[in-house]
């Protein structure tokens, strides 16, 4: 099992532009979350889903869109970047909610100037 | 909604000591109660987690970690450390925020530092 994968790695953009982040996991898990983390601050929730079809806001969803089509893929989009965007962001996912343990993914690290 | 303290930003112990790192947690019930660790580059990885019953939790990588309502802490312990455990360290609390998001809080994380 490759677990949660995410790419790219890295991405510079340009304020205003748009990307996508993605997200997958070949666990058969129901739940999955997008977090960023910011230096010193801890994770912070943006999105979670509960299943294909199901998403819903977490704590700082301001500026991004998520969308859950399959139970494997959870893309995360950033709509007009600005440099507040810059973070690293981690995919996780849990077989159910948050009494289970959560996967997480090696994390995207973007930087928006 | 329920929030998550880690009050030491930074510990630094010596290789083979014995290590403890602190963890408050505000929540009205009784908490889910995780700790992760990550290491530089990398993403989080679950040392253990307290749901229910025996206080005292044992995790992987010989870490075990107290639960205790009275003082609503949930410290994580090691009684010898190796360079290995260098890394950052995040307690997380999760919970259902009354109508809010189905996820984890977590601390703003400690970073271990070991001398050799």
């Amino acid at each position: 099992n490759a677990g949660v994968t995410q790419t790219p790695k890295f991405r510079i953009l340009k304020i205003g532009q748009s990307m996508t982040l993605q997200c997958a996991q070949d666990m058969n898990h129901n739940y999955m979350y997008w977090y960023r983390q910011d230096p010193g601050m801890g994770l912070k929730l943006i999105y979670y889903s509960v299943g294909a079809g199901i998403t819903d806001k977490g704590e700082v969803p301001n500026g991004y869109n998520v969308s859950r089509s399959t139970t494997e893929d959870f893309p995360l989009r950033l709509e007009l970047a600005a440099p507040s965007q810059t973070s690293v962001y981690f995919c996780a996912s849990s077989f159910q909610d948050f009494s289970y343990e959560q996967y997480f993914g090696p994390g995207t690290r973007l930087t928006v100037t | 909604a329920q929030s998550v303290t880690q009050p030491d930003i930074h510990i630094t112990v010596s290789e083979g000591a014995s290590l403890e790192l602190r963890c408050n947690y505000s929540y009205g019930a009784t908490p889910y109660l995780f700790w992760y660790v990550q290491s530089p580059g990398q993403g989080l990885q679950l040392l253990l987690k307290y749901f229910s019953g025996d206080t005292l939790v044992q995790g992987i990588k010989g870490f075990e970690a107290e639960f205790k309502r009275s003082q609503s802490s949930f410290n994580l312990r090691k009684p010898s450390v190796h360079w290995s455990d260098a890394a950052e360290y995040f307690c997380a609390v999760g919970a259902r925020s009354g109508g809010g998001a189905d996820g984890l809080t977590f601390g703003k994380g400690t970073h271990l530092i070991i001398q050799p």
